[in-house]
């Protein structure tokens, strides 16, 4: 159990548009959802945390008009990437946590080019 | 906020060589965690460690959290190629949000 999945698994696009990313609980109700961006050979950097049906919460040098982030049921959690450029690429990575607990299941990530 | 220093950066061993990475505190952490990321990959839950002075094991690898609740290490024991990958550790904030460190990529040559 406890499965994360997202979609799509990479996504290429131009510079000026939108994309929008998909985070889904498969198998559990997530009460918090989170979104991470991993640059290569750094960490993951938390971006935001979303609770369903609440506006979510960006940390500390994160546009939240650029990350649109979407919360709209215990499964499913959006992330829209707004006028993407090219310093937006990267890898972006959603968790959530199930009944409270301090465990955290992965997605498998979303490989973001922006050309 | 809330920041853990996650040494060394990298680490390159023969396959078989025990490999440490480590965690520090400037602070009393009330819990920190362990994940592993295989290259191309996301992180994956391996413990928590919670009780100062606490050591889990899992296999070859060895889980520590210090006595004074600021450090922990993850010691592998005679490396294998499918220990490849980054590992971190992790701790939760005042705010709930999990912090990782700076992750420990590990390389095995076989």
């Amino acid at each position: 159990g406890a499965v994360v999945s997202q979609h799509p698994s990479w996504v290429i696009c131009k510079s000026g548009t939108s994309v929008k990313i998909e985070c889904r609980s498969l198998d559990f109700q997530a009460t918090t959802m989170f979104w991470y961006r991993q640059f290569p050979k750094q960490s993951l950097m938390l971006m935001a945390t979303s609770n369903e049906g609440s506006k979510a919460t960006y940390e500390q040098g994160v546009e939240k008009d650029k990350f649109l982030i979407n919360h709209a049921s215990l499964t499913l959690s959006t992330l829209t990437v707004t006028s993407a450029h090219p310093e937006d690429s990267s890898f972006y990575i959603c968790s959530a946590t199930r009944d409270y607990s301090y465990e955290q299941y992965f997605g498998p990530g979303t490989r973001l080019t922006v050309t | 906020g809330q920041q853990v220093m996650q040494i060394p950066q990298y680490q390159h061993v023969q396959e078989g060589e025990d490999f440490t990475t480590y965690c520090n505190s400037s602070t009393t952490l009330s819990n920190i965690q362990w994940y592993k990321q295989r290259p191309g990959g996301h992180p994956v839950f391996l413990i928590q460690l919670v009780k100062s002075g606490e050591v889990k094991k899992q296999k070859r690898l060895t889980f520590q959290f210090g006595e004074a609740k600021k450090n922990s290490s993850l010691h592998i024991t005679a490396t294998q190629t499918t220990d490849v990958g980054t590992y971190f550790c992790g701790v939760y904030n005042q705010g709930g949000k999990l912090i990782f460190g700076q992750g420990t990529e590990l390389s095995v040559k076989p």
